[in-house]
C-alpha cells in the first residue's frame, strides 16, 4: 500500500511569506503528526491531529498551525516565515491516536527560507 | 519533562565491527520504545520497536535492542555492521496508553561505516 505522501518535496520562500505543506497519510490511518527536523535541534514535535482535532501541540509559536480534513489528510501552515524556519518538515501517520502502534513517516518537505 | 538522550553524536566503524548505540529516556511511566533509521536522502524508517514482553527485541537488517527498565535504557546493537548501515539512528518513545500521540526523539547518532 502507498506510504505517507508529502508535497511539495522542496520549497524556497522568502522571509515574511507564508507556506502550506501537505500530508496524505497511509490509507486507514487517522492520526497525523508533524515534526520539524534541523541539524541543530534534531526532531521537534509540532502537533498531532486525530479525527480533524488537534490533540497535542509542541512548543512552537502561533505562526505554526495545522489542520486535518475528514479524509485524514493534513496541512500545516507557517506564516511570516523567518530564516530559522528553514528545516525538513516531516509528517507521520499511525492507526491509533494513542500511538500504541508505530508511526510511519513521509519523505518530508525541505523548506528553505531566504 | 520527557526526553531522550543518545550518548554518541557520531560513531565511525569499519565493516564487520560490532555496534552499540546508547539510548536513555526520561519518563516515569510506561513507554513504547523505538529505533528509527534515516538513510541518506531517505525517510525515517522503523528499525525495531518494543511495546511489552521480551525486553530483547529484534528488528530488520540484523539489529536488536534491549530494554532495561531499571536503567531507563534501550540500547541498539548489531554484531557486525556493513557499509550499507551508514545512516542516522534515532531513539524515540511514546507514553504508552496516552491519548496524546507524540514521539519523543533523541538527537540522533550518525553512524559511518568504512568498507
Amino acid at each position: 500500500k502507498a506510504g505517507v505522501t508529502q508535497t511539495p518535496r522542496y520549497l524556497i520562500k522568502t522571509r515574511g511569506q507564508q507556506v502550506t505543506l501537505s500530508c496524505s497519510p497511509i490509507s486507514g490511518h487517522r492520526s497525523v503528526s508533524w515534526y520539524q527536523q534541523t541539524p541543530g535541534q534534531g526532531l521537534q514535535f509540532l502537533f498531532e491531529y486525530f479525527s480533524e482535532t488537534q490533540r497535542n501541540k509542541g512548543n512552537f509559536p502561533g505562526r505554526f498551525s495545522g489542520r486535518q480534513f475528514s479524509n485524514s489528510r493534513s496541512e500545516m501552515n507557517v506564516s511570516t516565515l523567518e530564516l530559522g524556519d528553514s528545516a525538513l518538515y516531516l509528517c507521520a501517520s499511525s492507526l491509533e491516536r494513542a500511538m500504541n502502534t508505530e508511526a510511519f513517516f513521509g519523505q518530508g518537505t525541505r523548506l528553505t527560507v531566504v | 519533562a520527557q526526553s531522550v538522550s543518545q550518548h554518541n553524536h557520531h560513531v565511525i566503524l569499519s565493516e564487520a565491527a560490532s555496534l552499540e548505540l546508547g539510548c536513555n529516556y526520561s519518563y516515569g511511566g510506561t513507554v513504547n520504545l523505538f529505533w528509527y533509521v534515516q538513510y541518506p536522502g531517505q525517510h525515517l524508517q522503523l528499525l525495531l520497536k518494543y511495546f511489552s514482553g521480551d525486553p530483547l527485541v529484534k528488528g530488520i537488517k540484523g539489529f536488536e535492542a534491549e530494554f532495561i527498565k531499571s536503567k531507563f535504557s534501550f540500547n541498539l546493537r548489531k554484531p557486525s555492521v556493513q557499509w550499507s548501515d551508514t545512516a542516522e539512528y534515532f531513539c524515540a518513545f511514546t507514553r504508552r496508553g496516552s491519548t496524546l500521540g507524540r514521539l519523543y526523539f533523541g538527537r540522533g547518532t550518525q553512524l559511518t561505516v568504512w568498507p
